[in-house]
């Protein structure tokens, strides 16, 4: 059971480049969200989805964009890399069942440079 | 002033030592409270979770929440060295809000 997969692990970019990072999850979970983590900062929710079609933004959501076509797949879009945009980001994934999204599954995450 | 708040340590104990990691939070509508562990590299894992004040207990680990004085705590009795890590506390609003909100973690160490 692969559980949630993020690609790639590492990625180096030049300012205003642009490149898509990938996650995928194989337990049929409705909700997918997008964290940033950075040190002396914690976890920061970038974007989330409780649905295929249904996005909403998070605490810090500029810079990025998101789509949900299917229940697997929640890829992170950066339109115009900047160096503040260095982090390591992680997607997360969970049953919704009662309305609640405790139990949150991580990917291994993703180490983004920009230069 | 951040809405959650958690000392990020270091924080160094021999083997089998009892830990306490607390985090105190100013949001009195969280009503969720996690605490999860993050080994290096490795993406966070759920380690505990409670809904109401009160203790709950898993093994060695106990988590603790006083919704009065908004404060969780997480003890971990008998200490190994494999418990070294960085634990994240986390919270959130009631059943339909989506956003977790995270401490910035504390890094542990226990030596053998």
């Amino acid at each position: 059971n692969a559980g949630v997969t993020q690609t790639p692990k590492f990625q180096v970019l030049k300012t205003g480049q642009s490149m898509t990072l990938q996650c995928a999850q194989d337990m049929n979970h409705e909700y997918m969200s997008w964290y940033r983590q950075d040190p002396g900062m914690g976890l920061r929710l970038i974007h989330y989805s409780v649905g295929a079609g249904i996005t909403d933004q998070g605490e810090v959501p500029n810079g990025y964009n998101v789509s949900r076509s299917t229940t697997e797949d929640f890829p992170l879009r950066l339109l115009s890399a900047a160096p503040s945009q260095t982090s390591v980001y992680f997607c997360a994934s969970s049953y919704l069942g009662q309305g609640t999204n405790e139990k949150l599954f991580f990917g291994s995450g993703t180490q983004l440079s920009v230069l | 002033q951040k809405e959650v708040e958690q000392d990020p340590g270091p924080l160094s104990v021999p083997e089998g030592a009892i830990v306490s990691l607390n985090c105190t939070y100013s949001n009195s509508a969280f009503q969720y409270f996690m605490w999860y562990r993050q080994y290096s590299r490795k993406g966070p894992e759920l380690l505990m979770y409670t809904y109401s004040s009160g203790n709950k207990e898993d093994g060695r680990f106990t988590a603790q929440v006083d919704k009065s004085s908004k404060y969780i705590s997480l003890f971990i009795r008998d200490s190994q060295p494999s418990d070294s890590a960085t634990y994240l506390c986390a919270m959130k609003e009631g059943a339909g809000s989506y956003q977790l909100t995270f401490g910035k973690g504390t890094k542990l160490s226990v030596i053998p």
